[in-house]
């Protein structure tokens, strides 16, 4: 079946650090993609998407290539801040399937002063 | 704030007992999905409706049944209830049912399964 695969956490960061989170899929058909992020305490809130290959979705300094080739959709910032600390979850929807979100594990980050 | 409400905000209750939990999509959209958000399965999507009609289903279990209502409220509703279902209850809301509709999650109720 579809299924979304990310790299474990909680990833530790200092302030203005480079972040990667890695996420990779696994889908019958050719997926939307997206990233999601928790605060602590609050729902999920759509941070950024990607519809079709080498499309790149940004938002609030954060980005991610749709790579068919490698079916990846990894999330980078270029300078974390304390605000980031929270938990981004990516996830993937086809057509066909209503809109069913299936989502990835999770990547708890933690950045500090 | 995401527009989406859900009560109640924590539920406490025994196993065997039953449960509903309420979810009052944004205003103008005709979308409402569940999902179960728990420390071992992760989050997963329950059921999808739209416009009062059934759209999609996941991994929901007989025990439990949804519904929409004519003013586009949603209802959960989770019965013979056992420790495992425990979890955040995540309702989400779009204005349209596919795929190109950006869902807006609400705060979540959080089931306690004593």
């Amino acid at each position: 079946g579809d299924s979304v695969t990310q790299m474990e956490g909680p990833v530790t960061l200092s302030e203005e650090a480079f972040l990667t989170i890695n996420c990779t899929y696994t889908a019958t058909g050719y997926p939307s993609l997206f990233w999601y992020v928790q605060y602590p305490g609050e729902g999920l809130q759509l941070l950024l998407k990607a519809t079709k290959a080498d499309d790149k979705g940004s938002n609030k300094g954060f980005e991610a290539t749709y790579r068919k080739e490698t079916t990846s959709f990894h999330l980078e910032k270029g300078s974390v801040q304390v605000s980031d600390s929270a938990v981004y979850f990516c996830a993937l929807s086809l057509t066909g399937g209503g809109n069913k979100l299936t989502f990835g594990t999770g990547t708890q980050l933690k950045v500090e002063l | 704030d995401s527009g989406v409400t859900q009560t109640p905000k924590h539920l406490i209750t025994a196993t065997g007992q039953r449960v509903t939990l309420r979810c009052s999509p944004r205003s103008g959209d005709l979308s409402v999905y569940w999902y179960q958000q728990s420390l071992d399965q992760g989050l997963q999507f329950l059921i999808q409706y739209y416009n009062g009609e059934e759209r999609a289903k996941g991994n929901i279990l007989e025990r439990f049944s949804a519904q929409q209502f004519p003013d586009l409220h949603s209802e959960l509703n989770l019965s013979s209830l056992e420790l495992g279902d425990s979890a955040l209850y995540f309702c989400a809301s779009s204005w349209g049912g596919g795929i190109d509709s950006e869902q807006f999650f609400g705060p979540g109720t959080r089931l306690t399964v004593l």
